[in-house]
C-alpha cells in the first residue's frame, strides 16, 4: 500500500523559510516522479513543483521559480520541499503527491494527508 | 501554459439524480485530461484518467468522455458519498494544470 507522510508546515512570517518532507513507503520510490500540489484556504489545486525519479529534473510553477527548490533523498525515500521568501499567498495546505511517471510530470494517483503552511505577521 | 475551465462552478442536486460537469482545455489535450473527488479536509482522489479510464475501486457510475479541448464528467445516479469537490486536471504538457473545481451540494 502506497503511504506519503507529509510534515512541516507551520506558521512563519513573511520572507521567512519553511521546509517540508514527504516520506514515502509501499512503492518503488526512484521509479517515480515526486510532486508538491497546494491549496489556498477555500480555494483550489494549484500544482507547484516536481522531480524527476532519479532526481536530475525539477519542474516549478512559475509562482515559486526561484523561491522554491524540490529535491528528494532516494535513499532515505523522502521528498523535500524548501521554501524560501515567503509570502502570503503561499498559504496552502502542501500535498505531496506520487507522479505516474518517472521522468516528467504527468497526473498525480497517490496523494499525502497534506501539511499547512501559514504565512502571516 | 494551458488553461483549463470547468463548468458550472457548483450545482445543486439530490441523491439518484444524473450530473455532468464539464472541462474545457484553452488549447488541445489530447486524451490526457484527469478527474478528481476532494472531500472537506481530505486530500483529491483520482477517479478517471485518459479522459475514461475508471480507476479501480471506483464506481461505475462515474463516467468520463471527450477529447481534444472538451471533456465531461458525469455520475449517472448521484449517491450520498457523492458530495464533494471534482477537479479536471490536464496532463498533455507541463506544467500540468488544474480547473478551477466543481462542488456538488444536496439540494
Amino acid at each position: 500500500e502506497v503511504q506519503l507522510l507529509d510534515s512541516g508546515g507551520g506558521l512563519v512570517q513573511p520572507g521567512g523559510s519553511l521546509r517540508l518532507s514527504c516520506a514515502a513507503s509501499g512503492f518503488p520510490f526512484t521509479s517515480y516522479t515526486m510532486n508538491w500540489v497546494r491549496q489556498a484556504p477555500g480555494k483550489g489545486l494549484e500544482w507547484v513543483s516536481g522531480i524527476s525519479g532519479s532526481g536530475d529534473a525539477a519542474f516549478y510553477a512559475d509562482a515559486v521559480k526561484g523561491r522554491f527548490t524540490i529535491s528528494r533523498d532516494n535513499s532515505k525515500n523522502t521528498l523535500y520541499l524548501q521554501m524560501n521568501s515567503l509570502r502570503a499567498e503561499d498559504t496552502a495546505v502542501y500535498y505531496c503527491a506520487k507522479d505516474i511517471y518517472s521522468g516528467r510530470v504527468g497526473y498525480f494517483d497517490d496523494w499525502g494527508q497534506g501539511t499547512l503552511v501559514t504565512v502571516s505577521s | 501554459d494551458i488553461q483549463m475551465t470547468q463548468s458550472p462552478s457548483s450545482l445543486s442536486a439530490s441523491v439518484g439524480d444524473g450530473v455532468t460537469i464539464t472541462c474545457r482545455a484553452s488549447q488541445s489535450v489530447r486524451s490526457y485530461l484527469n478527474w478528481y473527488q476532494q472531500k472537506p479536509g481530505k486530500a483529491p482522489k483520482l477517479l478517471i484518467s485518459a479522459a475514461s479510464r475508471l480507476q479501480r475501486g471506483v464506481p461505475s457510475r462515474f463516467i468520463g468522455s471527450g477529447y481534444g479541448t472538451d471533456f465531461t464528467l458525469t455520475i449517472s445516479s448521484l449517491q450520498p458519498e457523492d458530495f464533494a469537490t471534482y477537479y479536471c486536471l490536464h496532463s498533455h504538457t507541463s506544467p500540468s494544470t488544474f480547473g478551477q473545481g466543481t462542488k456538488v451540494e444536496v439540494k
